[in-house]
């Protein structure tokens, strides 16, 4: 398995465009989730879904959206990039309640 | 709301010390899980170790381990033996679960963990 895949690693935007950061988890885990790492913090959930067509907002969503259309995909959209979106966003997978969530590598994200 | 408190931004030991990373939180939750995960410079999110609410005994994952006091609301992080390999960022997390069984992880912010050779 692969467990999850995240491209791409390094983006730099202009303020102004969209993009869409890729996920992929080859686990058929139901649950999936987005977070970002802001520099000097700790992570923090944009938004998550509970399976395909689901999907609910986290503690941070505004200027995101997502989608879930396969159990094994889960894009975030950038909409209009503003300087406070630089971070480091990650996405994540588990199956069940209470299990470990399987993080991907990262998408390290500036904005300029 | 949940909160996670790291209160020790950064710390250095020498190798095959040991060392122990401060964590405290706030909930009115009973029953909830707690993590202490590692990030190396690879910036990967590595699970150390899981500690359930209702579970008195302290968990325990070789060199690992954890000092779980529910009622002060502390889950510190107790590293043995230390290795050039433990250097990186630790952050404790708290989980509750949210709407149909997704999880929800609060995370502090962050301990730099050096191991000086």
């Amino acid at each position: 398995n692969a467990g999850v895949t995240q491209t791409p690693k390094f983006r730099i935007l202009k303020i102004g465009q969209s993009m869409t950061l890729q996920c992929t988890q080859d686990m058929n885990h139901n649950y999936m989730y987005w977070y970002r790492q802001d520099p000097g913090m700790g992570l923090k959930l944009i938004y998550y879904s509970v399976g395909a067509g689901i999907t609910d907002k986290g503690e941070v969503p505004n200027g995101y959206n997502v989608s879930r259309s396969t159990t094994e995909d889960f894009p975030l959209r950038l909409e209009l990039a503003a300087p406070s979106q630089t971070s480091v966003y990650f996405c994540a997978s588990t199956y069940g309640q209470i299990n470990e969530q399987y993080f991907g590598p990262g998408t390290r994200l500036t904005v300029t | 709301a949940q909160t996670v408190t790291q209160s020790q931004p950064e710390m250095s030991v020498q190798e095959a010390e040991t060392v122990t990373l401060s964590c405290t939180y706030d909930t009115s939750e009973s029953n909830y899980y707690l993590f202490w995960y590692k990030q190396p410079p690879s910036r990967q999110m590595i699970l150390v170790i899981r500690q359930e609410a209702y579970k008195q005994q302290n968990a325990t994952e070789n060199r690992f381990s954890v000092n779980f006091q529910k009622a002060a609301k502390s889950f510190s992080l107790k590293i043995s033996d230390s290795q050039l390999g433990d250097t990186a960022m630790y952050f404790c997390a708290f989980m509750s679960l949210i709407i149909q069984g997704a999880q929800k992880l609060v995370f502090g912010q962050g301990t730099r963990l050096t191991i000086n050779p």
